[in-house]
């Protein structure tokens, strides 16, 4: 699986957009890019995911760049309870047995400030 | 309402004592998984099993066992062979091709 670099701590002042970036530079073209995000001491979150078109939902957008080697997470206004660690992880989505290996890194430790 | 459920929450244990973290789900999914957490660090696969009476080891297996006896049950037993078991640890389900549902963890220390 392609690793990601993500940088290790951000800061967003509430009710601004919050964009976290994601290197993933040796990506392959079947693996998809997930985020989820672990709010303190509890278990991680899906938030979103995509391959080459950009996503959105209720929770966030997803922006891939058109080599797909970075993308960005957009929170578009970020509340005191996005305050979390968010991974950017890459995987192939087709089950296998294995979806839930994925690699968790360090992630992004996004601080959300009044 | 459906999701994952892992208890206890918290859990103590003395040095040389086996304890088993259970994992519940009612989501129907097939495959489910249990990931290790330190302090600052990210998530490490311990087991995972595709399928009931099935499970392979994951990056970090050594001091762990899991059984599959049913298809909404994956608990977790933290040998006295694991030599750093004072951890997070979380476990997690998901259909074919889905995201990953987690459950809220259990925290063990050892004393």
């Amino acid at each position: 699986d392609a690793k990601t670099t993500q940088p290790t701590s951000m800061d967003c002042a509430e009710g601004r957009a919050a964009n976290l970036p994601c290197n993933h530079s040796t990506i392959s073209g079947n693996e998809y890019v997930y985020w989820y995000r672990q709010i303190h001491s509890q278990g991680p979150q899906y938030i979103i995911h995509g391959l080459k078109n950009n996503e959105t939902n209720e929770m966030a957008s997803l922006i891939i760049t058109e080599d797909r080697k970075s993308s960005t997470l957009i929170l578009p206004h970020a509340t005191l309870r996005d305050t979390a660690v968010y991974y950017c992880i890459v995987r192939v989505a087709n089950y296998g047995g294995s979806q839930g290996n994925l690699i968790f890194g360090k992630g992004t430790k996004l601080s959300v400030k009044p | 309402d459906g999701g994952i459920t892992q208890s206890p929450k918290y859990l103590f244990r003395k040095e040389g004592q086996n304890v088993t973290l259970s994992c519940e789900q009612n989501l129907n999914h097939d495959a489910m998984y249990w990931y290790r957490q330190d302090p600052g660090q990210g998530l490490r696969l311990i087991y995972y099993s595709q399928i009931v009476n099935d499970f392979q080891k994951g990056d970090i297996a050594e001091g762990y066992s899991v059984s599959r006896e049913k298809k909404e049950s994956f608990p977790l037993t933290v040998t006295s062979a694991q030599k750093n078991p004072t951890a997070f640890y979380l476990c997690a389900s998901t259909k074919e091709a889905g995201e990953l549902f987690f459950g809220e963890g259990s925290r063990l220390t050892v004393l």
